[in-house]
Order: structure tokens, then C-alpha cells, then sequence
């Protein structure tokens, strides 16, 4: 079936840092990738999406691109601020075969230093 | 715009009570809901999701059950509870394949059995 694999944490970095979280799939159909953040206590936001291969989600500073070719959807941050410390979650959805349910990541644990 | 709601927050029960926790959501019509649980540490689990009023699939077996009594309207409740009924319940929702299938969360009801 579908699944999704994110690199293992916690991470941890230096305020204005550079930002790689992994996050590779796999999936029968064309799914859609997604980036979710949950800030500590809270539920999780929709931080960015992607629908077909090629695209590129970005907002607040963070970016991902659909790699089809190599099933992975990273997310990147240029610079981290000690606000972006949270937990992120990749996830796929697929339409076409799970009648358009989430398929999450395991999470990663982002943590910044001043 | 859209709104979910979750309550309460924060629960505190002890084994073998019964359980009931609401989600609404406001500003759209005929969503998609779906019931989550984050056990220690950071994965999610599906446990339910309702395409309708009075429709509902369970992901995985368990002393829990939902309902959907009206559109906007969705209920994860349980008759007897068990220590590990404990964890962060989160309500999600999304519009109607294929026109929009990321989903939005609510803020979470953390459950504490004792």
C-alpha cells in the first residue's frame, strides 16, 4: 500500500540555519504530497502542498518540490528562526486509491537554538 | 471561511468511564471528517472518517465509535474506557474529492485515562 518515510529526529539547529527534511513515498497512483506542522499542544496546519510532479509548494519561507522521479518530496528552509521549532509531518494523498485519505509520516521533530 | 471546532481541550477520566468528544465545523458544506489519535510520541493513526451524515468507516478495530448526526456534526465516543485510550484526538476535515482533498485540523482534545 501507500506509505510515506521522513528522515529520523530530532533534528537540531543553530537559529539561520539551513533546513533539509527528507521525505520520500510511495504510491500506486498520483498522489498529491502535503507538509503539515504541529506547533507543541496544538493540532496540526497545513504548512504547503503539491499536486502533480514538478510543482513546487512553498509559504513562509519554506519550499518543496514533487519529485516524481525520485518519489520524494523535501522541505527546505533557507534560514530557521527559533519559532519554526515543531514537529513535521509529510503526507500523500491519493485519491484514486484511498478515497483521499492521509497517508502521514512518522513526524520530525524540529528544534532551534538561538 | 472555514472553522473547526474541538471540546473540550483537555479531559481527565478514569478506566471504564464512558467518553464523548464533539467536532464541528462551520462555513462549508457536506465535508469530509475524520477522527485521529496521537499516541505518545508523534504518529498519527486514522481511526475514523465519514463521507456523510450517518456514514462512517472504521480504520481500525477498537473499543471506540463515531457518529455523524448531522453534516457538520462529528462524534468519537466510547462506552468503556481503557489506559490506552489516552492520547491527542484530533478532528480533521476536507471538502469533496477531487475538488480539494487536503485536509484541515482542529486544535486537539488531549485525553488523559486514569
Amino acid at each position: 500500500g501507500d506509505s510515506v518515510t521522513q528522515m529520523e529526529g530530532p533534528v537540531t539547529l543553530s537559529e539561520e540555519a539551513f533546513l533539509t527534511i527528507n521525505c520520500t513515498y510511495t504510491a500506486t497512483g498520483y498522489p498529491s504530497l502535503f507538509w503539515y506542522v504541529q506547533y507543541p499542544g496544538e493540532g496540526l496546519q497545513l504548512l504547503l502542498k503539491a499536486t502533480k510532479a514538478d510543482d513546487k509548494g512553498s509559504n513562509k519561507g519554506f519550499e518543496a518540490t514533487y519529485r516524481k522521479e525520485t518519489t520524494s518530496f523535501h522541505l527546505e528552509k533557507g534560514s530557521v528562526q527559533v519559532s519554526d521549532s515543531a514537529v513535521y509531518f509529510c503526507a500523500l494523498s491519493d485519491p484514486y486509491n484511498q478515497g483521499g485519505k492521509l497517508i502521514f509520516g512518522q513526524g520530525t521533530e524540529l528544534s532551534v537554538k538561538p | 471561511s472555514q472553522t473547526i471546532h474541538q471540546w473540550p481541550a483537555t479531559l481527565v477520566q478514569p478506566v471504564g468511564s464512558p467518553l464523548s468528544l464533539e467536532c464541528t465545523v462551520e462555513g462549508t458544506s457536506n465535508p469530509n471528517l475524520y477522527w485521529y489519535r496521537q499516541a505518545a510520541g508523534r504518529g498519527l493513526q486514522l481511526l475514523f472518517y465519514s463521507v456523510g451524515i450517518g456514514q462512517i468507516s472504521s480504520e481500525v478495530p477498537q473499543n471506540l465509535s463515531a457518529s455523524r448526526p448531522q453534516d457538520r456534526q462529528f462524534i468519537l465516543s466510547s462506552k468503556k474506557l481503557l489506559l490506552s485510550d489516552s492520547g491527542f484526538y484530533l478532528c480533521a476535515w476536507s471538502g469533496d474529492f477531487p475538488s480539494s482533498y487536503e485536509q484541515y485540523f482542529g486544535p486537539g482534545t488531549r485525553l488523559t485515562v486514569t
